[in-house]
């Protein structure tokens, strides 16, 4: 287990609106990872940091940026909002070879 | 083609049945093995990691691995109500990234 939060639970936005997203963890994991789940396509990885200065990009990462601000903190943000970023959000850090999960964002882009 | 391949269901089955899901992948490449299980309106929580071919056990989980026919199993035995949630494959190999399988939703009905 790794302890990992995620603010706010749930959002409703409108189109064009900036938003953030924000996960913590209190177990001093190095690597986190930010996902989006949509139904029948499953988890997929818009970006992933290694380290405070180490951040990638994942599959999905148009439209997305993303900030580490210190080991504990790694923050999505969705610079100008659009219907189809509606979705359930992920927040994970990487145990061994295995990704523990926050309990997940759920947005609604109006 | 998908890297990792899983029936979406739902498969709905009795209180007491064995449970069979499964999933093909298509990357030699992958080396760790995990199963997720999912409730609704929750994050997924890590259920069983493998590394080889072969099965692993935990109470009445089992994970098989065949890395000669790409094929993952999870078997569930004496299967309960409380079983009822999406289970969701994923892999890693030489890379950082988990790859996922869509999830198979699962049914137990008393």
């Amino acid at each position: 287990d790794a302890d990992v939060t995620q603010t706010p639970r749930n959002r409703i936005t409108k189109t064009g609106k900036r938003i953030m997203l924000e996960c913590s963890q209190t177990k001093g994991h190095d690597r986190m990872y930010w996902y989006r789940q949509d139904p029948g396509l499953g988890l997929r990885l818009i970006y992933y940091s290694f380290d405070v200065k180490d951040i990638n990009k994942g599959e999905i990462s148009d439209g997305y940026s993303v900030s580490r601000q210190a080991q504990a903190k790694f923050s999505l943000s969705l610079e100008s909002a659009i219907p189809n970023q509606t979705a359930l959000y992920f927040c994970a850090t990487k145990v061994g070879e295995t990704q523990y999960f926050g309990p997940g964002t759920r947005l609604l882009v109006l | 083609q998908k890297e990792v391949e899983q029936d979406p269901g739902p498969l709905s089955v009795p209180e007491g049945a064995i449970v069979s899901l499964n999933c093909t992948y298509s990357n030699s490449a992958f080396q760790y093995f995990m199963w997720y299980r999912q409730y609704s309106r929750k994050g997924p929580e890590l259920l069983m990691y493998t590394y080889s071919s072969g099965n692993k056990e935990d109470g009445r989980f089992t994970a098989q691995v065949d890395k000669s026919s790409k094929y993952i199993s999870l078997f569930i035995r004496d299967s309960q109500p409380s079983d009822s949630a999406t289970y969701l494959c994923a892999m890693i190999g030489n890379t950082d990234k988990l790859i996922f399988g869509t999830g198979t939703r699962l049914q137990v009905f008393p």
